[in-house]
């Protein structure tokens, strides 16, 4: 069985800070892993992933996480908050060759004007 | 193309009675899966499937059914509702690479249910 850990319920940034939500997860196999956004009101929407390859993974909007296997970590950061960045933040991992994905229970991130 | 699509978007119930979501995804995924989202918990994964015709259960499975009787379509189904499954529910599909899935999952909006 894998889990997720975010520590962080709510991080609060002033807008232009960077800002980094932390992850960390345990698993007994090799996992893929990803973050997802969700706005107000919405669905969930990819952010970025990490399969395989460069541990460095861009995604959309800014967001870059970097995959650390050693410690078991996955931050996601961005170097320059902006106001509609402002919404919930949910790791998650996906075990190899399985087909079920565990999510963390999600950060606020509230970026103030 | 309209992605991964939820009916209905919102209900409210009356404790005992039953009702059905109705997921439906234009993509040809292969897999389909059922979350819950609470305040403070995530999302907890209630059932899922990996081809038309079978489903798992995942986390949180009890008081829940579901079926998967044609590829695009996955039924998530309360037979007697309860207070505690007032949740948002969102279901989810993704397709495999290198013969498993890739855990990249795409979601519908949400259902929104309210049990009194």
């Amino acid at each position: 069985a894998q889990s997720v850990t975010q520590l962080d319920s709510q991080v609060p940034v002033f807008e232009e800070a960077p800002v980094e939500l932390r992850c960390n997860y345990s698993s007994s196999v090799s996992v893929y892993l990803f973050w997802y956004v969700q706005y107000p009101n919405q669905g969930l929407q990819l952010l970025l992933k990490y399969l395989s390859g460069s541990t460095l993974v861009k995604g959309i909007n800014g967001f870059e996480a970097e995959f650390n296997k050693s410690q078991t970590s996955f931050p996601l950061r961005k170097p320059s908050v902006h106001i509609s960045d402002t919404a919930e933040y949910f790791c998650a991992v996906g075990p190899r060759g399985y087909q079920k994905v565990t999510f963390g229970t999600g950060t606020k991130l509230q970026v103030i004007p | 193309n309209a992605g991964v699509t939820q009916t209905p978007k919102f209900r409210v119930l009356k404790t005992g009675q039953s009702m059905t979501l109705l997921c439906a995804q234009d993509m040809n995924h292969e897999y389909m899966y059922w979350y819950r989202q609470d305040p403070g918990m995530g999302l907890r994964l209630i059932h899922y499937s990996v081809g038309e015709g079978t489903t798992a259960k995942g986390e949180v499975p009890d008081g829940y059914n579901v079926s998967r009787l044609k590829k695009q379509n996955f039924l998530l189904g309360l037979e007697s509702a309860a207070p505690s499954q007032t949740s948002v529910y969102f279901c989810a599909s993704s397709y495999p690479i290198a013969g498993g899935p890739t855990g990249e999952l795409f979601f519908g909006e949400g259902s929104r249910l309210t049990v009194l």
